[in-house]
């Protein structure tokens, strides 16, 4: 099984903060994915990252891929209230040979409030 | 247009009782999944499908049995329900394993 630690499990923070998000494994992944859940709805993908060391921008949202393919983070920079939701980071373990299945972490719940 | 779906939404029924979920998509996929999430919102495959063909079977009792009829469309029939089946099932669709995966709006099952 692998395995991905999201921390923080919560965060409440107030408009216009900085904050980060992160994802852990002693376990390499080949891609690693982040999505966004709000309730009553399913995941919806953020962004992918498949290359050690990558970095990649969604307008305030930045996510980075370790150079060891073990870890990824998501910086939400100048939150809003529309950020709010669950963030999930998902890993891919070896692309060709797990057949699509992803290792899901456990979330984190993002609430922002105005 | 909705892209993935899934019916019923909500799902409540007793213990012992035999329920179906269905999902279809839209996106030309030709492969699907079901997921289950628990009450702490942690996300397990349960099933993955490939033009019709079964590709993951996770360790799930085998009173779940998946089935799809066609590459657009996956059901999950569950017999004898009880309590620890209470969750919310994703359904979701890829093009390929190695592609992303987009998910369904879930169907909440309560066993009372």
């Amino acid at each position: 099984t692998q395995l991905l630690e999201q921390s923080p499990q919560f965060l409440s923070i107030q408009e216009g903060e900085n904050l980060t998000v992160y994802c852990n494994s002693s376990s390499v992944f080949s891609s690693l994915q982040w999505y966004r859940q709000e309730p009553g709805e399913g995941p919806v993908l953020l962004v992918t990252v498949v290359t050690g060391g990558e970095v990649k921008k969604l307008k305030r949202l930045t996510f980075q891929f370790g150079d060891a393919r073990k870890d990824s983070s998501l910086h939400i920079t100048a939150a809003q209230p529309g950020d709010t939701g669950l963030y999930l980071c998902a890993g891919e373990a070896d692309r060709g040979s797990t057949l699509g299945r992803l290792y899901f972490g456990r979330g984190t719940q993002l609430t922002v409030w105005p | 247009d909705t892209a993935v779906s899934q019916t019923p939404k909500y799902l409540v029924t007793q213990m012992g009782n035999d329920k179906s979920i269905k999902c279809e998509q839209n996106l030309g996929h030709d492969t699907m999944y079901w997921y289950k999430q628990d009450s702490k919102k942690f996300l397990k495959i349960m099933f993955s499908y490939n033009n019709k063909e079964l590709i993951i079977n996770e360790t799930v009792p085998n009173r779940f049995s998946p089935k799809s009829p066609d590459k657009a469309h996956l059901n999950l029939h569950i017999n004898s329900l009880e309590l620890g089946d209470s969750a919310v099932y994703f359904c979701a669709s890829s093009q390929g394993t190695d592609y992303e995966q987009y998910f369904g709006p879930g169907t909440r099952l309560t066993v009372t």
